[in-house]
């Protein structure tokens, strides 16, 4: 069985900053990875995911992650934050053939002025 | 026209009741869950469905019974509610294992 770790429950970080969420999983197979974003009192959306090829991907709002094989991390990074990316950010792997999403604790960003 | 949708958005309910849970999708995918999200927001799978057919059955409790009369629709019905009960409950659809798409959420809370 595939799990994800979450290592940082809570990042508060300021306007402008850059942010770095990390995630490691732990699987005997080939995986899928993502990343989940949770906004207050909404459902999921699906911020990027890694499948295969190029091992760093990216979102249309300017968060990027990379597939590290070798350190089994997939860590979720931004350059410069805004405001509005004040929400949950929610690590999850699948097996390549399954369908049962393994979610790590979850990430709780808060972007202040 | 959303693509995954659960009624009701808020459940408030007495211990002991029977209640349920409806979720639709119209994005025509075969595969669909049920998630459950507790007070500390940590999110694990409930069931999973593919066309109509139970593939996934997490150890949950047998007074939750999911339906799904077609492959657009995953009910769940949960009998005899507890106070441990109280979480949020996400339906999701997915066309294969790349991807789920989520509900909105539905905030169950037992009194």
């Amino acid at each position: 069985a595939q799990s994800v770790t979450q290592l940082d429950s809570q990042v508060p970080v300021f306007e402008e900053a850059p942010v770095e969420l990390r995630c490691n999983y732990s699987s005997s197979v080939s995986v899928y990875l993502f990343w989940y974003v949770q906004y207050p009192n909404q459902g999921l959306q699906l911020l990027l995911k890694y499948l295969s090829g190029s091992t760093l991907v990216e979102s249309i709002n300017g968060f990027e992650a990379e597939f590290n094989k070798s350190q089994t991390s997939f860590h979720l990074r931004k350059p410069s934050v805004h405001i509005s990316d004040t929400a949950e950010y929610f690590c999850a792997v699948s097996r390549s053939n399954d369908y049962k999403l393994s979610f790590g604790a979850g990430t709780t960003v808060t972007v202040r002025a | 026209d959303t693509a995954v949708s659960q009624t009701p958005k808020y459940l408030v309910t007495q211990m002991g009741n029977d209640k349920s849970i409806k979720c639709e999708q119209n994005l025509g995918h075969d595969t669909m869950y049920w998630y459950k999200q507790d007070s500390k927001k940590f999110l694990k799978i409930m069931f999973s469905y593919n066309n109509k057919e139970l593939i996934i059955n997490e150890t949950v409790p047998n007074r939750f019974s999911p339906k799904s009369p077609d492959k657009a629709h995953l009910n769940l019905h949960i009998n005899s509610l507890e106070l441990g009960d109280s979480a949020v409950y996400f339906c999701a659809s997915s066309p294969d294992s790349s991807e789920a798409f989520f509900g909105q959420g539905t905030r169950l809370t037992v009194v």
